[in-house]
């Protein structure tokens, strides 16, 4: 199964509310990434969590990992209809042979109405 | 601008006709990888490039070949396309720094294969 899944799988919330989504993983790793990905478009990479860090922040992003339970979650604050997409996480492993190698999760869809 | 670029963004094409997904990158990185995405399964890595002449296997590499001639360039081969290959693509590009330094992708836009 997948290195890094995530949940809810859907999100549908209103403008102004926040919105929480959970990545869960499986082995140890080196650091821990999220990606948004608007409908049928090329990933971008939001903000990445090193294995020894335990939150982040950028503007109203707000990441936490947890790693004695491998999970992680990104929460965006006050969102907007503009944050609409999929975002996903993505699990760059300790000590892997295959150098440049992200896993990725299935993504949740994250609808915000106007 | 600094961008990883995919060509052709559509494509239909008929079973057995070989084609070629090209993708540029303009950023020197060293890494570049190649993903499919489909609908319940997420992105899943075809295949990867550490380097000029250093490719290896990802998680679905069946049906696809590459090559990395150039540092800049990571086409994507299929050889004899098959119905199971619809699917979308993308092209990632990323740098490194050392054994401990973060992978952060730079996605292409993707191109969009039918295989019929």
């Amino acid at each position: 199964s997948q290195q890094g899944e995530e949940d809810p799988q859907a999100l549908s919330i209103q403008e102004g509310e926040n919105a929480t989504m959970n990545c869960s993983y499986k082995t140890s790793i080196n650091n821990l990434q999220w990606y948004r990905q608007n409908s049928g478009r090329g990933l971008v990479h939001l903000i990445l969590i090193r294995s020894n860090e335990r939150e982040k922040h950028s503007g109203r992003l707000r990441v936490t990992l947890d790693t004695s339970k491998k999970s992680s979650s990104l929460l965006i604050t006050a969102s907007r209809a503009a944050d609409t997409a999929s975002y996903f996480c993505a699990t760059d492993v300790r000590g892997g042979t295959s150098y440049g190698k992200l896993t990725f999760g299935q993504g949740t869809i994250l609808t915000v109405h106007p | 601008e600094a961008q990883v670029t995919q060509n052709p963004r559509y494509l239909i094409t008929v079973t057995g006709k070989k084609l070629t997904v090209t993708c540029s990158q303009n950023m020197n990185h060293e890494y570049m990888s190649w993903y499919r995405q489909d609908p319940g399964l997420g992105l899943r890595q075809i295949y990867y490039s550490m380097n000029v002449e250093v490719t290896d296997k990802g998680d679905v590499p069946e049906g696809y070949k590459v090559s990395r001639k150039e540092k800049r360039n990571f086409p994507l081969i299929l050889e004899s396309p098959s119905p199971n290959q619809t699917s979308l693509y993308f092209c990632a590009s990323s740098f490194r720094q050392g054994q401990a330094g973060a992978n952060v992708l730079t996605f292409g836009a993707g191109s969009r294969l039918t295989v019929l």
